[in-house]
C-alpha cells in the first residue's frame, strides 16, 4: 500500500517563505505531486517530480530525494491568496490513481 | 475551455435513499477518475474509468456504490441504501491518458457534497 505524510497545520506570515515537507512510503514509485485546495473548491494541480531535485514554477518550487522518500514543497513570497490545504500525491496502480496525503492547512496572515 | 463539472453541487438525503451523482469531464479526456473526500482529509480513490469500462473499481467501499460511464464521457456514481458514514465530498478527475501523462496532471471538479440524514 502507500502512506504519505505531512504536518497537518502551518502558518506564516505575507511575504514569508514555507515549506512544507512529505514522507512517503509505497509499493512501486513514479513520482509526487503537488495538489492545492481552497476550502469548498477543486484540488488544483501544482507540480510533479518524477527524478531527484527541484523543480521550480513561479513562486512555488518542488523537490523529490527519491533515497529519502521524501519531498517538499516551498511556497515564496507568500499571500493571502496561498491559504489554502496543500495535499502531497503519489500515483499508483495499474490506474495510476492518486494517494492523497492528510492534507497540510497553511495560515498566511497579514 | 471548460473544466470538469459536477452536479448536483449539493445533495441532502435520507438513509436509506438512492443517489446519484454526475460527472461532465473536460471534452476529450478518456481517463476519468472519482474520489472521495471526507472532512479534514485528503481524497481517497474509488473508481477508474478508461473509455466506456471501468478499468479499477478496487476503491469502491462495498457492492452499495457502482458507477457507469455509458459513452466514455460523462459518469454516474451510484449509491443504493445510502448511510450516514457515505456523508463526504466526491470528487470526479479527468485526465487525457491514464494518470495524466507526463506530469501525472488529473483536473478535478469541485465536488459535489453529499450529506446523510
Amino acid at each position: 500500500g502507500q502512506s504519505l505524510e505531512q504536518p497537518s497545520e502551518v502558518t506564516a506570515v505575507e511575504g514569508a517563505i514555507v515549506q512544507i515537507n512529505c514522507t512517503y512510503q509505497t509499493s512501486g514509485f513514479y513520482g509526487l505531486s503537488w495538489y492545492q485546495q481552497h476550502d469548498g473548491g477543486a484540488p488544483t494541480f501544482l507540480s510533479y517530480n518524477a527524478l531527484d531535485g527541484l523543480e521550480e514554477t513561479g513562486r512555488f518550487s518542488s523537490f523529490l530525494s527519491r533515497s529519502d522518500s521524501y519531498g517538499y514543497l516551498l511556497l515564496q513570497e507568500l499571500q493571502m491568496k496561498d491559504s489554502a490545504s496543500y495535499f502531497c500525491a503519489v500515483p499508483s496502480g495499474s490506474a495510476r490513481q492518486l494517494t492523497f496525503g492528510s492534507g497540510t492547512q497553511l495560515t498566511v496572515l497579514p | 475551455g471548460a473544466g470538469v463539472s459536477q452536479t448536483p453541487s449539493n445533495k441532502v438525503t435520507e438513509k436509506g435513499k438512492y443517489v446519484e451523482l454526475r460527472c461532465d469531464p473536460i471534452s476529450g479526456h478518456t481517463a476519468l477518475y472519482w474520489y472521495r473526500q471526507s472532512l479534514g482529509q485528503g481524497p481517497e480513490f474509488l473508481i477508474y474509468f478508461q473509455g466506456t469500462g471501468a478499468a479499477d473499481d478496487s476503491g469502491l467501499p462495498n457492492d452499495r456504490f457502482f458507477a457507469v460511464r455509458p459513452e466514455g464521457s460523462v459518469s454516474t456514481l451510484k449509491i443504493q441504501r445510502t448511510e450516514r458514514g457515505d456523508s463526504a465530498v466526491y470528487l470526479c478527475a479527468s485526465s487525457l491518458t491514464r494518470g495524466g501523462g507526463t506530469y501525472n496532471e488529473q483536473f478535478f471538479g469541485p465536488g459535489t457534497r453529499l450529506t446523510v440524514l
